[in-house]
């Protein structure tokens, strides 16, 4: 069985400040991992994911997160926020053949101008 | 190419009523997937189609839930009686392939159960 904790419910950033996202998971087996991004009113859409290739992934809209084993983390981060990142951010992971996923609580993010 | 596609996007009913949810997958996607959001907790896996076959219903919390796919197409999603803790996001999402990570998700069902 796989697990994802998201630290934090409320992340609140200024513009052009740093955003970071965290994620831990558990699983018994290789995991895959993604981040998922909610805009209000939107579904979810894939910012990025990790399928065992290269640890530091990149995705959409300049954000990038990175694989630690050890840590078995997978935090998110955006190096200068922008407004238009206000969302609700998802981590999942899947672990299973079906590729089911399971997710984190979720993280709400404000930017202040 | 169109996404996911669930209908309806809103839903408010009455305790007792049945609802049926819609998802039309992305066109050629054998893996169906529905989840659910309720208020204030993680996004939850509910079943998992493979094709017109129910390949994982797990996750579906009780019988007065029924998924149906028909003809490996379209999936339904009826909830009948309808109960307030039923009250959440529907949310439905495709893959083209077995062994395919990434799964496309659509805007969800906002279910309101009065």
């Amino acid at each position: 069985a796989q697990s994802v904790t998201q630290l934090g419910s409320h992340v609140s950033v200024s513009e052009g400040a740093l955003v970071l996202l965290r994620c831990n998971y558990s699983s018994s087996v290789p995991p895959y991992l993604f981040w998922y991004v909610q805009y209000p009113n939107q579904g979810l859409q894939l910012l990025l994911k990790y399928t065992s290739a290269a640890t530091l992934v990149k995705g959409i809209n300049g954000f990038e997160a990175e694989f630690k084993k050890s840590e078995t983390s997978f935090h998110l981060t955006k190096p200068s926020a922008h407004m238009s990142d206000a969302a609700e951010y998802f981590c999942a992971v899947s672990a299973s053949a079906d590729y089911k996923l399971s997710f984190g609580a979720g993280t709400t993010v404000t930017v202040r101008a | 190419e169109a996404g996911v596609t669930q209908f309806p996007s809103h839903s408010v009913i009455e305790k007792g009523q049945t609802v049926t949810l819609r998802c039309d997958p992305i066109s050629g996607h054998d893996n169906l997937y529905w989840y659910r959001r309720v208020m204030g907790k993680e996004i939850k896996f509910l079943l998992h189609f493979v094709k017109e076959s129910k390949q994982d219903e797990s996750g579906m919390p009780n019988n007065r839930f029924l998924a149906e796919r028909t003809g490996g197409t379209y999936s339904t999603l009826k909830v009948q009686p309808a109960e307030l803790e039923d009250s959440g996001v529907y949310f439905c999402a495709s893959s083209p392939i077995a062994g395919y990570p990434e799964a496309f998700f659509g805007q969800g069902t906002r279910l309101t159960v009065v």
